[in-house]
């Protein structure tokens, strides 16, 4: 099966950087979606990592290492509209419903003034 | 922007009722599927489909059941309903293996 970590909480001033981790095991990795998802609302996209390394848009960049089964979303700038939870999601190679995502419980961020 | 739609947004029904959620794409995406939330926990799959006539269970068991019959059109139904079934759920549809899914809104179910 797929098995995924993340810390539950982390707390951050407005205007700096925070890293979000996140620790997967899964057999036949075949990407890593992050999502960031509002109280009361639906998730949405953030970045999606196939191959190591960094992926930046904007704000937001994205780090992957398929070997040691690690990723991490780092949030620059922050602002108080980025409280939110942010979900590591991880897809397998394998067919069925385990082809699926599975999301991890997600970091409840809040950004404090 | 993902154009994805579910309805109703909020219900709050008794038991017993036969209940159907609607979700609805006009992204022409084969994949959809249906999560269920409840506050503050994770996301569980538990019904999907690869298109037209396909539907699988999820990881996560459920009593309600789903329909495929035209592409953008993947409605949940509960035949009938019990306050054990009281969450939010989430549709989400992918176009091909590199793009994410979109959400929709989600419905929040109340059930007294």
């Amino acid at each position: 099966g797929q098995n995924i970590d993340q810390p539950t909480e982390m707390t951050a001033t407005e205007g700096a950087i925070v890293q979000i981790n996140c620790t997967y095991q899964t057999s036949g990795f075949n990407g890593l979606f992050w999502y960031q998802q509002h109280a009361g609302e639906a998730p949405t996209f953030l970045s999606y990592n196939v191959l190591d390394g960094l992926e930046e848009k904007g704000r937001f960049s994205s780090f992957l290492s398929r070997s040691k089964g690690y990723s991490y979303l780092l949030l620059k700038e922050l602002q108080m509209k980025d409280s939110a939870s942010y979900l590591c999601a991880v897809r397998s190679t394998r067919s069925g419903s385990a082809r699926q995502l599975t999301f991890g419980s997600g970091t409840q961020l809040t950004v404090l003034p | 922007e993902a154009d994805i739609y579910q309805t109703p947004r909020y219900l709050v029904i008794g038991t017993g009722k036969k209940i159907t959620l609607e979700c609805s794409q006009t992204m022409g995406h084969d994949k959809m599927y249906w999560y269920q939330q409840d506050p503050g926990m994770e996301l569980h799959l538990i019904h999907y489909s690869y298109g037209v006539n396909s539907t699988e269970k999820g990881d996560l068991s459920s009593e309600s059941t789903v329909s495929r019959i035209r592409t953008e059109h993947f409605p949940l139904t509960l035949e009938s309903a019990r306050p054990s079934h009281t969450s939010q759920y989430l549709c989400a549809s992918r176009g091909t293996e590199d793009q994410p899914q979109h959400f929709g809104d989600g419905t929040r179910l109340s059930i007294l």
